[in-house]
């Protein structure tokens, strides 16, 4: 069955502008998490989303959000673009039940601040 | 969750055996054990999980101390695909109060060579 995909792969922004990142799970996921790559900083957990409701968040400030559609198909947004939210933004998703499961990432969006 | 503790880097030569300790000396009775790893700029890839037995897939073999407070992630037979980033991540099964939220550390980079 298809992974889970991400678009746009990459994208160029300028300082001040807001971005929209799209995530598409693994059908019949109803999971999504959303997670931050920097060099500095590592793999840090943004939020996740199960049946259009947020259930857990890190801590990012109000500039990031996120929501996700009926479908689980995920977006989110980051207004006011600084150039520290330069990074690969990775979404990941599974059933969302509770258990032992493993999770899949998609390939990433690599968003540039300039 | 508990803390992991992974070597920053580690060398193995390519067809001769990996194996990527992890401590979690303050694991409780009711985390597991997972393994992830990223090939570079990649999402990271579900290796295999555990939770007091030893535990075998196709890709890798997973190795916990009777203690729980350490595991091995043994790689029989690296090669040049491997090279990667590994990390090690203990916490309940997925649900409760963190839902499906992964903790990365900062990973074990392995470099297989030729």
């Amino acid at each position: 069955k298809a992974g889970v995909t991400q678009t746009p792969r990459y994208l160029i922004k300028t300082r001040g502008q807001q971005v929209t990142l799209s995530c598409s799970p693994i059908s019949g996921h109803r999971s999504v998490s959303w997670y931050q790559q920097t060099p500095g900083q590592g793999l840090q957990f943004l939020f996740e989303y199960f049946s259009e409701t947020q259930r857990n968040k890190g801590n990012f400030p109000g500039r990031f959000s996120g929501r996700q559609f009926s479908n689980s198909r995920s977006e989110m947004n980051v207004s006011t673009l600084e150039l520290g939210d330069s990074a690969l933004y990775l979404c990941a998703s599974y059933s969302g039940t509770s258990g032992v499961y493993e999770q899949y990432f998609g390939p990433g969006t690599r968003l540039t601040v300039t | 969750d508990a803390k992991t503790t992974q070597p920053p880097s580690m060398d193995c030569a390519e067809g001769r055996a990996a194996n990527l300790p992890c401590n979690h000396s303050t694991i409780s009775g009711n985390e597991y054990v997972y393994w992830y790893r990223q090939i570079h700029s990649q999402g990271p890839q579900y290796i295999i999980h555990g939770l007091k037995n030893n535990e075998t897939n196709e890709m890798a073999s997973l190795i916990i101390t009777e203690d729980r407070k350490s595991s091995t992630l043994i790689l029989p037979h690296a090669t040049l695909r491997d090279t990667a980033v590994y990390y090690c991540i203990v916490r309940v099964a997925t649900g409760g109060t963190s839902y499906g939220k992964l903790t990365f550390g900062q990973g074990t980079i392995l470099t297989v060579h030729p």
